[in-house]
């Protein structure tokens, strides 16, 4: 079965960028999108078709994938960045999640 | 405002049974396929079922299939999904979540619901 794999935990300082991967086999021949969840809330998109933004996410959120790698880059990383991020694809018309990983701003 | 509110959970037994509803409002319901997807405490996301538009096309993850089923009532504009031989590691709280589609039959979820906490104890 399809799995996608994503760090555990990216650590980051106030202002740099951050980027978080999602790995999977021939990855960049699906769409991935991106999620943001902070403690205690519902999930939020960040980006979707690989490098889209929605409405309300600001530009700092960025995104690409190709071969077997996306990567979500978060630039000028701010403290209301902290959160966890999750990957999404679709393979054999099942959502795939990654494992989530955790953004700590210090 | 696009707004979908879920309910339905509570305390089950294993093996005993739950029908969880999500309640849409803001947009036209029966334009848009939706999902469940759940998160066991301190957990991941994972999704469990998704239906088409009209209810007539549905998948399931391999965790759930054959006990879970989902279902819609466009009239109503509600979600629902029949959880049967309730596990205890069916524990988690269940969002339903709207499912956005590009032109390319790709797929996302936006915007999702606060979900509802299902406990199966016994």
């Amino acid at each position: 079965s399809y799995e996608l794999t994503q760090p555990p935990s990216v650590s980051v300082s106030p202002g740099q960028t951050a980027s978080i991967t999602c790995s999977g086999d021939k990855l960049g021949d699906k769409y991935v999108c991106w999620y943001q969840q902070k403690p205690g809330q519902s999930p939020v998109l960040v980006i979707y078709q690989d490098n889209k933004r929605p409405s309300g996410i600001p530009e700092r959120f960025s995104g690409s994938n190709s071969g077997n790698t996306a990567t979500l880059t978060i630039s000028g990383t701010q403290a209301m960045d902290e959160a966890d991020y999750y990957c999404l694809t679709w393979d054999s018309s099942s959502a795939l999640f990654g494992g989530g990983t955790k953004l700590t701003v210090l | 405002e696009v707004q979908l509110v879920e309910s339905g959970g509570g305390v089950a037994r294993p093996g005993g049974s739950l029908r969880l509803s999500c309640a849409a409002s803001g947009f036209t319901f029966d334009d848009y396929g939706m999902s469940w997807v759940r998160q066991a405490p301190g957990k991941g996301l994972e999704w469990v079922s998704g239906i088409n538009w009209n209810g007539g096309s549905g998948g399931y993850a391999d965790s759930v299939k054959g006990r879970f089923t989902i279902s819609r009532d466009n009239a109503k504009k509600s979600l629902y999904l029949q959880m049967n031989s309730l596990r205890v590691e069916d524990t988690a709280l269940y969002h339903c979540a709207r499912e956005m589609a590009g032109l390319t039959g790709d797929r996302w979820f936006d915007p999702w619901g606060q979900g509802t906490l299902v406990i199966v104890s016994s």
